[in-house]
């Protein structure tokens, strides 16, 4: 079955600390591997795309990590700011479908 | 710039009652989707249309319709709502399998 779980479902972070979020799928077969940002009352945006010979690519702070052969992928925000407070979401895309997790919920405090 | 607009944005209904969530996108995407999101859950498929003039049914179609007006405009229609359809609705659009962009949500409550 396609399924794409995410870790940890909340997090809770001071502002100006890391995190990372981790994402694992059984998506068969893989096209790509999207990560999504949700803010709350907001449909999600997309933040980064990694296609399976891609291992790492960022978007300002945000680093998205891919291991194709072990079917993981994780998201690292560096020097949190409140404005990251949001969902995250990962979604591998398999024959032209979207699977989604369930996503991570970051609250950053000041 | 509009990207996918959603219509409207909040709604409460009572059960039994029927209405049409509207979605129009601009940037003249084939594919078109409707989700539900509800708490813990990810994002669940309703239906898609993967051109003008298809639809298909996603994983969870029980108790809505949906129309593909033309290329721009997709409609999801719920004939007789029930409880368990309150939700938060995204219509989505791309190119098969490219980036999904998001409306902005309908929130639905069924009373």
């Amino acid at each position: 079955k396609n399924q794409v779980e995410q870790s940890p479902q909340s997090l809770i972070i001071l502002e100006g600390k890391n995190c990372t979020l981790q994402c694992n799928y059984t998506v068969s077969p893989f096209s790509n591997l999207r990560w999504y940002k949700q803010d709350t009352g907001r449909g999600p945006v997309s933040l980064t795309i990694m296609t399976f010979s891609e291992n790492t690519k960022s978007n300002g702070r945000y680093t998205a990590t891919l291991d194709a052969d072990t079917k993981q992928s994780s998201l690292h925000i560096t020097a949190s700011q409140l404005s990251d407070s949001a969902s995250y979401i990962c979604v591998v895309t398999g024959t032209y479908k979207y699977i989604f997790g369930t996503g991570t919920r970051l609250k950053v405090l000041a | 710039n509009a990207g996918v607009t959603q219509t409207p944005k909040f709604q409460v209904l009572k059960t039994g009652q029927s209405m049409t969530l509207q979605c129009a996108q601009d940037m003249n995407h084939n594919s078109m989707y409707w989700y539900r999101q509800d708490p813990g859950m990810g994002l669940r498929l309703i239906y898609y249309s993967a051109s003008e003039g298809t639809t298909d049914k996603g994983e969870v179609p029980n108790g809505y319709n949906v129309s593909r007006l033309n290329k721009r405009e997709f409609s999801l229609r719920l004939e007789s709502a029930a409880p368990s359809q309150t939700s938060v609705y995204f219509c989505a659009s791309s190119e098969m399998g490219g980036e999904a962009f998001f409306g902005q949500g309908t929130r639905l409550t069924v009373v």
